[in-house]
């Protein structure tokens, strides 16, 4: 079982829709929650990062994070065409939870159509 | 502000050759992780380095090695290459120290070849 697990999609949504996406994890020392976006053959951007449970909104996007229940998630509003790529959620540790290397789900591939 | 930057951009190789990557932090930033990305896949921590010294390292073989110069850049070198080490290489830079220290910053990677 991989420590981080990821929808692959793909996932078409026309415009203008809300998209959600989700990972869930195994590894309880988990404690900081990013999502990167990353267009084809580029390298991942940082859209929001979070430390440990609750919301975090930054226009469009909002992150939420329940550690209970192991699940991030991902909503994107009034999705627009500029917005399909392919979303990876990652997680640390921290530099004092033993170390920040992160650890990656496989990517939800995204697509928003006109 | 000059984000993470990488060298080559791409890159084709033979089995058994060996390679050189070279990345440059974030201005600010003095700790470089390196990440193999295969197609379709999330990437996969190799390792960090920090201080000039690799701190944490991944699942990778010793095929797999690197370094920090002490203006922060990074190198990362494979020898013996497999037909398996094709990937996109990632570069990613943090801060040490602070409240963003445990965030990471991408370059755009470069892609090897191996034939």
């Amino acid at each position: 079982q991989k420590e981080v697990e990821q929808d692959p999609g793909p996932l078409s949504v026309p415009e203008g829709a809300i998209v959600s996406l989700n990972c869930t994890y195994s590894n309880s020392a988990f404690q900081y929650f990013m999502w990167y976006r990353q267009y084809s053959r580029k390298g991942p951007e940082l859209l929001m990062y979070t430390y440990s449970s609750g919301n975090k909104e930054d226009g469009r996007f909002t992150a939420q994070v329940d550690k209970s229940s192991k699940y991030i998630s991902l909503f994107i509003r009034d999705s627009q065409p500029s917005d399909s790529a392919t979303y990876l959620c990652a997680m640390s540790a921290g530099l004092t939870g033993g170390g920040n290397k992160l650890t990656f789900g496989t990517g939800t591939q995204l697509k928003v159509e006109l | 502000d000059a984000g993470v930057t990488q060298s080559p951009t791409h890159l084709i190789k033979t089995r058994g050759q060996q390679v050189t990557l070279r990345c440059s932090p974030k201005s600010g930033h003095d700790t470089v992780s390196w990440y193999q990305q295969a197609l379709g896949q999330g990437p996969q921590f190799i390792f960090q380095y920090y201080e000039e010294e690799e701190r944490q390292r991944g699942n990778f073989p010793d095929r797999f090695s690197g370094h920090q110069f002490p203006n922060y850049s990074s190198e990362l070198n494979v020898n013996a290459l497999l037909l398996g080490d094709s990937a996109l290489y990632l570069c990613a830079s943090s801060p040490k120290r602070g409240s963003w220290a445990d965030t990471q910053y991408f370059g755009p990677g470069t892609r090897l070849t191996v034939l």
